[in-house]
This record gives structure tokens, sequence and C-alpha cells, in this order.
């Protein structure tokens, strides 16, 4: 695609459901990050794929979390069983390889009440 | 670990020449970045050092001394488009763990 492509851009969930936010990168971008950015603060690593492989995943909070790149392409971070904590905007962002420029999508805003 | 430190908040004027600096302390070190960010919006990719001395991209330029740990961003001919937060990014663990500072705030003011 033209650009890094998240989904949905808002959501609104009730404490303990699960959640599930998607990323489609760059198509040609084998590295695909994810963060967590709270207002006012830097992107928090959370995970990092390079293609299907996940080589960290030491920034995910909790076993709550979890993320998956089965393909090597599109991307999704699942959010079990969400507390009022996890509200925040989480980010995904694509780079041809490390150590290149990374392209970041708008961002999901999670709330959970 | 790997940690950041640069300074929170600066305010220059139009016109004015401003350098953000930026402390890390990583694992593995695999470059040096910046991001701009706009309220609102999403990061985007300034400049990047793998190697020691000055990158220069138009306006903005970007130093880097790794024996020092250390990077600066220049931002020259200030304009009020550039008032926004600025970010530093360090790649270790073979450049994939990408991570960043806390910010600096830059207001640009008349």
């Amino acid at each position: 695609g033209a650009g890094v492509s998240q989904s949905p851009r808002y959501k609104v969930t009730k404490r303990g459901q699960d959640v599930t936010l998607r990323c489609d990168p760059i198509s040609s971008h084998a590295t695909l990050y994810w963060y967590q950015q709270a207002l006012g603060q830097g992107p928090e690593f959370l995970t990092y794929f390079n293609y299907e492989a996940q080589p960290d995943k030491s920034g995910l909070p909790s076993d709550r979390f979890s993320a998956e790149r089965p393909e090597g392409s599109i991307s999704t971070l699942t959010i079990q069983r969400t507390e009022q904590r996890d509200s925040a905007m989480y980010r995904c962002a694509s780079s041809l390889a490390t150590n290149t420029e990374a392209f970041f999508g708008q961002g999901t805003r999670l709330t959970v009440v | 670990g790997q940690s950041l430190e640069q300074p929170s908040e600066v305010t220059a004027v139009e016109g004015a020449i401003v350098q953000i600096n930026c402390t890390y302390q990583t694992s593995g070190f695999y470059g040096l970045s910046w991001y701009q960010q706009h309220d609102g919006g999403a990061p985007t990719f300034l400049s990047y050092n793998a190697l020691d001395g000055l990158e220069e991209t138009g306006r903005f330029s970007s130093f880097l001394s790794r024996s020092d740990s250390y990077g600066y961003l220049l931002l020259q001919e200030l304009q009020m488009k550039d008032s926004a937060s600025y970010f530093c990014a360090v790649g270790g663990n073979q450049g994939g763990k990408l991570i960043f500072g806390q910010g600096t705030e830059l207001s640009v003011k008349p």
C-alpha cells in the first residue's frame, strides 16, 4: 500500500473485553514495529517483526498482550482482558529493513472504560 | 538495557537556530535517528546517523559522536511550522529494537 494503515482509528471497549488492533504495513517492508504512546510521551517499544519472525517482544507489558504477523505482511496486536491502564495510542510502523527509516501509521486510539 | 535522554522542552524564535541534544545508553548500537511529531499526528523520519559526524538535510542537520554516546539535531532558519515534538531513537539488538526518547517539545515564537 501507499502508507502504513491501522484499523480501527478509534476503539472504545469495556474493561475485561478483548481487543484486536490491525496494522497493514507498506507492502515491500520486511520490518514491522508496534509501539504504545501516551499523551506527551515518546513511543514505547512493544515488539517487532522481521517478516513473520518476532525476534523481540520484551516490551509487551504483560502476557495479556500478544502480536502476530503470520504471513509476514499484516500484523495484529491483541490485548486480552483489557484494563483501564491499557488506554493509549497504539502505533504501528514499518521499514524496509532494520536500521532504515520507519514509517508510522496514524495509530489506534484505545479507550478502556 | 537502553535509555535516551533529551531535554523536555525548548523555546526559540522564528529565524533562529536551535540544537536538541540526545545522550544514549545501549547494549548495542546501530545508529541514531530523529523523528518529528506534530500534535495529533504520526512521527515522521528526519535523519539517521550510523557513523560519527554531521549529516545535513536542508534546514536540518544531525550529528553523532559514538565515543560520547551523544548526538544532536540542529534546526536552522526556524519557522512556525517547526513547532512540534522531536524524538531521538536508537537501534540496538542488531538494529531491530528501535527505542525512542521521551521527546523534546519545540515551541517557535514569532
